[in-house]
């Protein structure tokens, strides 16, 4: 089975921090993606990758970038936290044709 | 723009009795659905999919329906369990070559009474 490990269940951090949210897959597949979660909203795009170095913007990218230096890492970056990223973060990685293995999650307070 | 709408943001029934969970649609080029199980604190798994070439595929108590022409699939869960409590997303993918992302939409959060 696809192992998609997101490396903090919980975070709290501060206004104006910058914040790293490191996801790694296991299972050597290409797509990986990030999505936020909030109450009524749903699963939000906000990055993805489709390979190595590769990257697009998904629905909501405003304030966050990712990094895509291995095939097995996908990591998201808030340049500032503010309040208004608290959330639940998800990542997920996706063997082409077929549907996503998600992580566990991360809930960010940002205070 | 939502391309994945689930008009009832919550559900509730009996324990034993039957769940209907519905989904609609709007793009045409959308091949493959799935749905994903999502308890809290916890990421969404996968529960069921749907090949656009097929109406109904059934996984013991799930069983999912595609009405193509009426852009429409629904999740049925037969007999519904306290278990099952949870938010049920669906989700679709090939759209416009991009077969590689889902669209979802916004869940239904589903509450099976003891």
């Amino acid at each position: 089975d696809v192992k998609v490990t997101q490396s903090s269940r919980y975070l709290v951090k501060r206004t104006g921090e910058k914040v790293f949210l490191e996801c790694v897959q296991d299972m050597d597949h290409e797509n990986m993606f990030w999505y936020r979660q909030d109450p009524g909203l749903g699963l939000r795009l906000i990055y993805f990758s489709y390979d190595v170095k590769m990257k697009e913007k998904g629905d909501i990218p405003e304030g966050y970038s990712v990094s895509r230096e291995k095939k097995e890492r996908f990591s998201l970056i808030l340049e500032s936290a503010s309040t208004n990223q608290t959330s639940m973060y998800l990542c997920a990685s996706r063997r082409p044709l077929y549907g996503y293995t998600f992580g566990s999650g991360t809930r960010l307070t940002v205070v | 723009d939502q391309q994945v709408k689930q008009n009832s943001p919550s559900l509730s029934v009996q324990e034993g009795r039957i769940s209907i969970l519905n989904c609609d649609y709007t793009n045409s080029m959308f091949d493959y659905f799935l749905w994903y199980k999502k308890y809290p604190a916890e990421g969404p798994t996968f529960l069921i999919s749907i090949s656009s070439i097929k109406d109904k595929n059934e996984d013991g108590r799930f069983t999912v329906f595609l009405n193509k022409s009426a852009k429409h699939l629904s999740l049925h869960i037969v007999p519904s369990q306290p278990g099952d409590s949870a938010v049920y997303f669906c989700a679709a993918s090939g759209g416009g070559g991009s077969n590689y992302k889902l669209t979802f939409g916004k869940g239904t959060l589903l509450t099976v009474n003891p």
